[in-house]
């Protein structure tokens, strides 16, 4: 079975641009999660997805920060206009079930820099 | 509300030599607890998970980690480390009040194995 896949896995961005991050979750998986890590924190929730429908945003950190998942596949998180706190690494996630026991599935992340 | 505190940042290890990597955590609700693993340039991984079973939880190559309610510890152990355990450990509880697996992540302990 294929993992959870994100892309770019790197990027770098000047402050005041745009960048997209994608995730695709594990085939079958309705409930997609995004989190991320700035530098010297701990992983932050941002928010979840079941199916094509947000959940639960409440962990996103203000209105630069627009998630996607059209048709409940893939999802895309973008960030406009990028500012130098954003820098971090962005983690994708996925799970079949979304009860507490449930496991999440992770991707490799993508680290973004903002410069 | 839940959270969890890994009390060591580092910790540094010698090859063949028990690894003890520490995590309390707070919660209002009868816990669910993950060890989470991340190698360098690699995704989360899932050590292992606590859900009210057993107290001793055995996980992936040769972990293991004890939930004791009376210290509100949920330590993770291995026996005999070796080179490729290093890595950072996360100590994670969910929280349920949204209905869904939300992850409340530690800080995080790098563990480094000598020669």
């Amino acid at each position: 079975e294929a993992g959870v896949t994100q892309f770019p896995s790197h990027s770098v961005i000047e402050k005041g641009q745009t960048v997209t991050l994608r995730c695709d979750p594990i085939s079958g998986h309705d409930n997609l999660y995004w989190y991320r890590r700035v530098m010297g924190k701990e992983i932050k929730f941002l928010l979840h997805f079941v199916k094509e429908s947000k959940q639960d945003e409440s962990g996103m950190p203000n209105n630069r920060f627009l998630a996607e998942r059209t048709g409940g596949t893939y999802s895309t998180l973008k960030v406009q206009p990028a500012e130098l706190e954003d820098s971090g690494v962005y983690f994708c996630a996925s799970s079949q079930t979304q009860g507490a026991y449930s496991p999440l599935h992770f991707g490799n992340g993508t680290r973004l820099t903002v410069t | 509300a839940q959270s969890v505190t890994q009390l060591d940042s580092h910790v540094s290890v010698s090859e063949g030599t028990p690894v003890l990597l520490r995590c309390n955590y707070s919660s209002s609700y009868s816990p669910s607890l993950f060890w989470y693993v991340q190698h360098p340039n690699k995704g989360l991984q899932l050590l292992l998970k606590y859900t009210s079973a057993a107290t001793l939880v055995k996980g992936i190559n040769g972990f293991e980690a004890e939930f004791k309610k009376s210290e509100t510890s949920f330590h993770l152990t291995k026996p005999s480390a070796h080179m490729s355990d290093a890595a950072e450990y996360f100590c994670v509880v969910s929280d349920p009040s949204g209905g869904y697996n939300k992850l409340i992540f530690g800080a995080g302990t790098r563990l480094a194995v000598h020669p």
